[in-house]
């Protein structure tokens, strides 16, 4: 059974703080990991995708990529109000028939950033 | 750019009734479509995927089945549904291959079985 495990917080950061974002996958075969963003009541959304070990930069959102440790990370800089959200992490599997992407999906953590 | 769209945005049917949900991709061809349900607390499961027209793969047994009668539709449906199914009902697609393959989501349907 391959799992994806992110605490599911809630996370609180002050205005302005760096939130930082956590989450282990069991597959060391797993190639590809997203996070997305999911608003209370809304369907999640692409934030950034990363594939090699090492971080990968996109404005004020950073992804580290650990393969050895299992272990992949988001970080929040400058935490606004309009982050408050809950985070998914997804790995990818396998790829399926056709070559689609099989992704497992964490259960997310709730991220508040207070004024 | 491209657009995905789910309908409809909420449903509450009773125990027993049937059930379609569409969802309609626009502005790519071809792309690769995905049925996932969100239950309260947990994370999303695949249910079907569809690379073509008329291709079909389920990745969970239950009571609900899919279809793709065109290229940038997707449907999912029941003949009788559980209190079980009750759920967030997302879409998927991606157009990529292999381990890069990206996928966005549609707005979603929120059902409730009663």
């Amino acid at each position: 059974q391959k799992e994806v495990e992110q605490n599911s917080g809630p996370l609180s950061v002050p205005e302005g703080a760096i939130a930082s974002l956590n989450c282990t996958y069991s597959d060391r075969g797993s190639q590809s990991f997203f996070w997305y963003r999911q608003y209370s009541g809304k369907s999640p959304e692409l934030i950034m995708s990363i594939y090699s070990n090492g971080d990968k930069e996109d404005g004020r959102f950073t992804a580290q990529l650990n393969k050895a440790s299992q272990y992949v990370s988001l970080l929040i800089r400058d935490s606004q109000p309009s982050d408050s959200a809950t985070y998914l992490c997804a790995v990818n599997g396998w790829i399926l028939t056709g070559g689609g992407n099989k992704l497992t999906f964490g259960t997310g953590t709730q991220l508040k950033v207070e004024l | 750019s491209q657009t995905i769209h789910q309908w409809p945005a909420t449903l509450v049917q009773p125990v027993g009734s049937p059930l379609s949900l569409e969802c309609t991709v626009e502005g790519t061809s071809n792309p690769n479509l995905y049925w996932y349900r969100q239950a309260a607390g947990r994370g999303l499961q695949l249910l079907f995927y569809s690379v073509g027209i008329g291709q079909i793969s389920s990745e969970v047994p239950q009571n609900l089945s899919a279809s793709r009668p065109q290229d940038r539709q997707f449907i999912l449906s029941s003949k009788k549904l559980l209190l079980s199914d009750s759920g967030f009902y997302l879409c998927a697609w991606s157009v990529g291959q292999g381990t890069t393959d990206t996928q966005y989501f549609g707005p979603g349907t929120r059902l409730t079985v009663l």
